[in-house]
């Protein structure tokens, strides 16, 4: 089974600041079956990216997704104080079972 | 409108079989381009994938507790059920139901959640 790792645990950024978060497959992965969701405290998680670039309905343009084979990034280019969440990366596909990162934490100064 | 809505009991003994049911409005289930997962989170912790079944019922299910889920779906009544046996204190968690698109798969539209603790 695949597992996803996450780095790092926890972003502690300012308003404005770049944000980098990584994930790591143990095995490579087809980028089209990889995604990105954000989860606020108490809420749903919500997909953000998927096909490992593409942006979801809705989503703001200062997030993007990037990567193929092991080496997967989330980048939020300047940050909001609503983006304060946690960040989740999942790998997905028809016949074998999924699975998620542990998560990265953003904290907004 | 696209709905998902997760129901079941809040709270089950252990031991006992825990049966939760995901009703989506919006889409149906019989649509070859869609698909439900369950997702689950235990209090403070992670997401963890448990199970998804297709349209053509193709189903499969987290190797680490696959022995103890079934997933199933009921076109007619735009449910789909998943049992978990053999309950236990840290499968106390918020349960997810998940619509998900090929070919991507992301999971777009998400249920509130269901919180079920186990404990006798």
């Amino acid at each position: 089974e695949i597992v996803l790792t996450q780095s790092p645990g926890t972003l502690s950024l300012s308003p404005g600041e770049r944000a980098t978060l990584s994930c790591w497959a143990s095995q490579s992965i087809g980028s089209s079956k990889f995604a990105w969701y954000q989860q606020k405290p108490g809420q749903a998680p919500r997909l953000l990216i998927y096909g490992a670039s593409i942006r979801a309905t809705g989503i703001p343009d200062r997030f993007s997704g990037s990567g193929s084979g092991t080496d997967f990034t989330l980048t939020i280019s300047r940050l909001e104080p609503e983006d304060s969440a946690v960040y989740y990366c999942q790998r997905s596909g028809s016949s074998h079972p999924w699975t998620f990162g542990q998560g990265t934490k953003v904290e907004i100064k | 409108q696209v709905t998902l809505k997760e129901s079941g009991p809040v709270l089950v003994k252990p031991a006992e079989t825990l049966t939760l049911t995901c009703t989506v409005s919006g889409f149906s289930l019989s649509n070859a381009a869609m698909g439900v997962s369950w997702i689950r989170q235990p209090p403070g912790k992670a997401l963890e994938w448990l199970a998804h079944i297709f349209s053509n019922d193709e189903r499969s299910y987290s190797t680490s507790l696959k022995s103890r889920l079934t997933i199933s779906r009921d076109t007619s009544k735009s449910q789909v059920v998943l049992t978990m046996t053999n309950m236990d204190p840290v499968d106390t968690a918020t349960y997810y139901c998940a619509r998900f698109t090929r070919p991507y798969y992301g999971m777009d539209v998400w249920g509130q959640g269901t919180t079920v603790t186990v404990s006798s």
